[in-house]
């Protein structure tokens, strides 16, 4: 079975950092680029990075470019979402997800709420 | 970068209606295209990629059809458990948008 584990969610002030992990487990980790997606409260779903299997190739939406640094482990079967500048308009639910086109394996997520 | 509108954003029906939601894409994506079901408090799963393939244990009652910008999600006969948020999602190219959503809520 797949299981995603996000961790790192906190409360945080504009202008801070902070580091997301998710933890793979129960499929071939190197094998799958990874996404990371985010939900504001009360709002859509936002597609925030991915990573190739190798970590040789990312992508970024424009609101974080610059900002966040999507990297992975593949020997300890995880993913992380280093996030600096944070600013308010960050604050969300950050969904770890398996794969790169089609989202089906998605972990319960991690709350960052960026506020002075 | 490819912009995706949903419509409508809301939607009341009730129990045995079918339903449309739709989805366009500001180009091209031919059938790289996903939708997502959302309920309250729980991550998104998804329901249909590139257009009109069922994801594995996906009831037949959902449909996805649509290419090039213009995508559908139909549900034909609505059961209580299906009132939930859902979303389109281009996977033709990064970064992959999502559309704004549209709540499905019971009339």
């Amino acid at each position: 079975e797949v299981q995603l584990v996000e961790s790192g969610g906190g409360l945080v002030q504009p202008g801070e950092s902070l580091r997301l992990s998710c933890g793979a487990s129960g499929f071939i980790f190197e094998n799958y680029w990874m996404t990371w997606v985010r939900q504001a409260p009360g709002k859509g779903l936002e597609w925030v990075a991915n990573i190739k299997e190798d970590g040789n190739e990312k992508y970024y939406v424009d609101s974080v470019k610059g900002r966040f640094t999507i990297s992975r482990d593949n020997a300890k079967q995880s993913l992380h979402l280093e996030m600096t500048s944070l600013r308010a308009e960050d604050t969300a639910v950050y969904y770890c997800v398996r794969d790169r086109l089609e989202l089906a394996d998605w972990g319960q997520g991690t709350l960052v709420i960026v506020s002075s | 970068d490819i912009q995706m509108t949903q419509s409508p954003s809301s939607l009341s029906a009730s129990v045995g209606d079918r339903v449309t939601i739709t989805c366009r894409a500001s180009q091209n994506i031919a059938t790289s295209l996903n939708w997502y079901q959302q309920k309250p408090g729980k991550a998104p799963r998804l329901l249909i990629f590139a257009a009109s393939n069922f994801q594995s244990g996906v009831p037949s009652r959902f449909r996805g059809s649509g290419s090039g910008t213009d995508f559908t999600l139909t549900i034909s006969s609505l059961q209580p458990e299906d009132f939930a948020a859902y979303f389109c999602q281009q996977s033709y190219s990064a970064p992959f948008a999502f559309g704004q959503g549209t709540k499905l809520e019971i009339k």
